[in-house]
């Protein structure tokens, strides 16, 4: 069965400083990966997500993942931490097929410290 | 473009009590889909649509749970018979689906959410 493990609920980070949101799954096959961001009482937007084709992937308000095969993860970084990212992020993947369904991890809180 | 979009933003409603969601999807979309968040908890897939075609439901959809999407553009989530344990958010999502494309990327409204007393 598909699952996402993010293994660090809680990080905080200062101002500035670099981050990296770890994200292992379990799956069949490659998936689909994405990364979501939700601040408080607020719905999931889109940071990043990879299909195929080149493992670092770029994606909104300066996030970059990579996927590596051989570890199962897909991680989130950032060179540079602003207050504006404190939030709680979400590792997901999706099926190869026609479901279209995320499974999504647990999510990591981010507590960016001035 | 204005983002998928869900009404109510809060519902508090007594135990034993109908209440009922509605989604509005990005209008160009083709798939909807429900999910449900617990407080420190990741979204939880419920069920989906292709155009009107409910194809998959979660087992954590009770009988109490049912989904609608009669024209294939928004869609209604409703609960009957409240219960405490139904407290959460509801998110729901869309997207474009292509026959062409490998997947669909989910765009997620800002959620409803349930309180139950």
């Amino acid at each position: 069965a598909q699952s996402v493990t993010q293994p660090d609920i809680h990080i905080t980070v200062s101002e500035g400083a670099s981050l990296e949101l770890r994200c292992n799954y379990s799956y069949g096959a490659t998936p689909y990966l994405f990364w979501y961001v939700q601040s408080p009482g607020q719905g999931l937007q889109l940071l990043l997500k990879y299909f195929s084709g080149d493992t670092l992937v770029q994606g909104i308000k300066g996030f970059e993942a990579e996927f590596k095969r051989s570890q199962s993860s897909f991680n989130l970084r950032k060179p540079s931490v602003h207050w504006s990212d404190a939030a709680e992020y979400f590792c997901a993947v999706g099926a190869r097929s026609n479901t279209g369904k995320l499974i999504f991890g647990q999510g990591t809180t981010l507590q960016v410290k001035p | 473009d204005t983002g998928v979009s869900q009404d109510p933003r809060h519902k508090i409603t007594k135990r034993g009590q109908n209440v009922t969601f509605r989604c509005d999807p990005i209008s160009e979309h083709n798939r909807l889909y429900w999910y449900r968040q617990t407080l420190g908890q990741g979204p939880e897939f419920l069920t989906y649509f292709q155009n009107e075609a409910q194809l998959e439901k979660s087992r954590l959809l009770s009988d109490r749970f049912s989904a609608e999407r009669p024209k294939g553009s928004f869609s209604t989530l409703e609960i009957q018979r409240t219960e405490q344990g139904d407290s959460a958010m509801y998110l729901c999502a869309s997207s474009l689906a292509l026959e062409t494309a490998p997947t669909d990327t989910q765009y997620f409204g800002p959620g409803t959410r349930l309180t139950v007393l």
